[in-house]
């Protein structure tokens, strides 16, 4: 069965960083494009970033644009999202996704003093 | 980049009740957008792909429709588990996603 798990979600201060995991299982992880969505409070879905199956060519929302780098490892079935220079309106569920029909559960990160 | 316009953003309505919600492309996605449910605390759950293909297992009350710019999710006869936040959803860009901001459907 398909699975996508994420982890690494809490509580950080303004300006700090955190990374977040998504490991996958019951598909062949290194053939698929891969993408990380929020879901703030109050607002509606925003994808934040995707990464190609390799790992070499990467796009970014322009909100988080020069702050947030995803990467992946292949080898061990996981993808990931660095989160530097957080500010409060990063507050939000993290999802991670691979198409329409699998997503993660969701991990929250919450941003604050 | 491609920018969904989702409408309206709250949906009050009856158990019975026949509602559509619209979603708009700055551009045509050609067939390429989904829609799904989504209730508190949990992941979004597909209902329709490729603008009016029905996900197994999802009630046929749900349907999807249109192409190019303008499409529409209507549920033919609303259920208590139904009231929910519905979100559209493009992916015909390989660069990008993009969301519609969301319609919360709330019982009148």
């Amino acid at each position: 069965q398909e699975h996508l798990v994420e982890s690494g979600g809490g509580v950080v201060q303004p300006g700090r960083s955190l990374r977040l995991s998504c490991a996958a299982s019951g598909f062949t992880f290194s053939s698929y494009i891969m993408h990380w969505v929020r879901l703030a409070p109050g607002k509606g879905l925003e994808w934040v970033a995707l990464l190609s199956y390799d790992g070499i060519e990467r796009h970014y929302a322009d909100s988080v644009k020069g702050r947030f780098t995803v990467s992946r490892d292949n080898s061990k079935n996981t993808l990931y999202l660095q989160m530097n220079s957080l500010r409060g309106e990063d507050t939000a569920v993290y999802f991670c996704a691979r198409d329409v029909r699998l997503w993660g559960q969701g991990t929250m990160v919450t941003v604050s003093s | 980049d491609i920018q969904m316009t989702q409408s309206p953003s709250t949906l009050s309505a009856s158990v019975g009740d026949r509602v559509t919600i619209t979603c708009r492309a700055s551009q045509s996605i050609s067939s390429w957008l989904a829609w799904y449910q989504q209730k508190p605390g949990k992941a979004p759950k597909l209902l329709i792909y490729k603008a009016s293909s029905l996900e197994s297992g999802v009630s046929s009350r749900f349907s999807g429709s249109g192409s190019g710019t303008e499409f529409s999710l209507t549920i033919s006869s609303l259920q208590p588990d139904d009231f929910a936040t519905y979100h559209c959803h493009q992916y015909n860009s390989y660069s990008e996603w993009t969301f519609g901001q969301g319609t919360k459907v709330e019982i009148k």
